[in-house]
């Protein structure tokens, strides 16, 4: 069963703008992941959040993480054409070895 | 090597056949997976093994048979699918613990007719 649920389900901008989009889960977590998917193929895994984090960058990715509100946002900055593709949210545990996608989020990039 | 290998890319199999879907790693990773994704889904979870252990099975249908055979290696075994089977599998790898991010293969696009 799925744990997150993601928002918006699709998102459409002119690329050069921010894209954001936002995860909620359900219960506690070790830490929580995202990745992309493009095309329906393998998905690659872009940034992880530890649960004792709050916020984290990897060059045009900002991820933060509100385990208060049980809830978790990627913005991608300065977006491109090749950054269409669907983003996925996964939680992690520390007593289960295995991680949990989100609904996703299907990012479109119009030039 | 820092890559998951998945074949076949694309099957088509009728109800009645035995196929195979292997996946290999050789990045020392000792957690593989297996995952089967609908299209405009999430992955979900069908298998783990860890250390060549099968240590989570997503109450999965019998009719999909996983194997280690060692700890690069991970297939998918299937036998009497329904269309309803047809869908993306995915395997990946981790760490041993799955609090490190996955590497993910490209997939298999299965097709039961």
């Amino acid at each position: 069963s799925q744990q997150g649920e993601e928002d918006p389900q699709a998102l459409s901008i002119q690329e050069g703008e921010n894209a954001t989009m936002n995860c909620s889960y359900k219960t506690s977590i070790n830490n929580l992941q995202w990745y992309r998917q493009n095309s329906g193929r393998g998905l690659v895994h872009l940034i992880l959040i530890r649960s004792n984090e709050r916020e984290k960058h990897s060059g045009r990715l900002r991820v933060t993480l509100d385990t208060s509100k049980k809830s978790s946002s990627l913005l991608i900055t300065a977006s491109r054409a090749a950054d269409t593709a669907s983003y996925f949210c996964a939680t992690g545990y520390s007593s289960a070895s295995k991680i949990i996608f989100g609904s996703g989020t299907r990012l479109s990039i119009r030039p | 090597d820092t890559e998951v290998t998945q074949t076949p890319k694309h099957l088509v199999m009728g109800m009645t056949n035995k196929k195979s879907l292997k996946c290999e790693q050789h990045m020392g990773h000792r957690a593989m997976y297996w995952y089967k994704q609908k299209a405009k889904k999430p992955p979900e979870l069908m298998f783990v093994y860890s250390y060549e252990k099968l240590s989570i099975n997503e109450s999965v249908p019998s009719r999909f048979s996983p194997e280690c055979p060692n700890s690069s290696l991970l297939n998918l075994h299937l036998h009497a699918l329904q269309p309803e089977d047809s869908a993306l599998y995915l395997c990946a790898s981790s760490q041993a613990t799955a609090e490190e991010g996955y590497t993910f293969g490209s997939g298999t696009r299965l097709t039961v007719v």
